[in-house]
């Protein structure tokens, strides 16, 4: 059963821009980790935040948590070419995690 | 370390046969993980493992598929016998639980044709 949902589907900007991912989720949680993932390849982990946590930093990334709302955003800063992924959230089920559909985000020249 | 490694990367196979696939997990992560990727079901989770023991194996579709985990470093995911629909990238990662990150391999992409 999915339980986070990514929105937008798809989403493409401008190099340099910021790009903004939102991931809702229906039930409670401990953690909510957001991951990218290359065309091709496998899913890279980029962040993990805990229920008890608003806000966290990683280099151009911002992601922040909202319990009340069962919603979380991924900010990604001054965005580069390289950036042009799909981005999924996963929150923890027990011992296990489950991922969302995921956003597209291409990045144009 | 090298990571998760996974075999084979791509494997194209005839409906009815016998497919394995192959995972080699970071030493010391005690969980396992098989996904499966398509574009119209997203990342499914199939079974899991904790220090070798299969845990839930609820997302596993149906009795042709299987998974193994013999050791701390080795889990196979056989389809017996495969058809066209299993067609999908299968992914297996390794972690030190939920509420850690997961570190995934490069993925075994499959056509049954």
């Amino acid at each position: 059963s999915q339980q986070g949902e990514e929105d937008p589907q798809a989403l493409s900007i401008q190099e340099g821009e910021n790009a903004t991912m939102n991931c809702s989720y229906k039930t409670s949680i401990n953690n909510l980790q957001w991951y990218r993932q290359n065309s091709g390849r496998g899913l890279v982990h980029l962040i993990l935040i805990r229920s008890n946590e608003r806000e966290k930093h990683s280099g151009r990334l911002r992601v922040t948590l909202d319990t009340s709302k069962k919603s979380s955003s991924l900010l990604i800063t001054a965005s580069r070419a390289a950036d042009t992924a799909s981005y999924f959230c996963a929150t923890d089920a027990g011992d296990k995690i489950i991922f969302g559909k995921g956003t597209r985000l291409h990045i144009l020249p | 370390d090298a990571g998760v490694i996974q075999s084979p990367r791509h494997e194209v196979t005839e409906m009815g046969q016998e497919v394995t696939l192959r995972c080699k997990p970071i030493s010391g992560h005690d969980y396992l993980f098989w996904y499966r990727q398509t574009m119209m079901r997203g990342l499914e989770l199939l079974i899991y493992f904790n220090n070798n023991v299969p845990i839930d194996d609820s997302g596993m579709p149906e009795d042709r598929f299987s998974a193994k985990m013999p050791n701390a470093s080795f889990s196979t995911l056989k389809i017996q016998p495969s058809e066209p629909r299993d067609s999908a990238v299968y992914f297996c990662a390794s972690s030190f639980g939920a509420n850690y990150g997961y570190t995934f391999g490069s993925g075994t992409r499959l056509t049954v044709v």
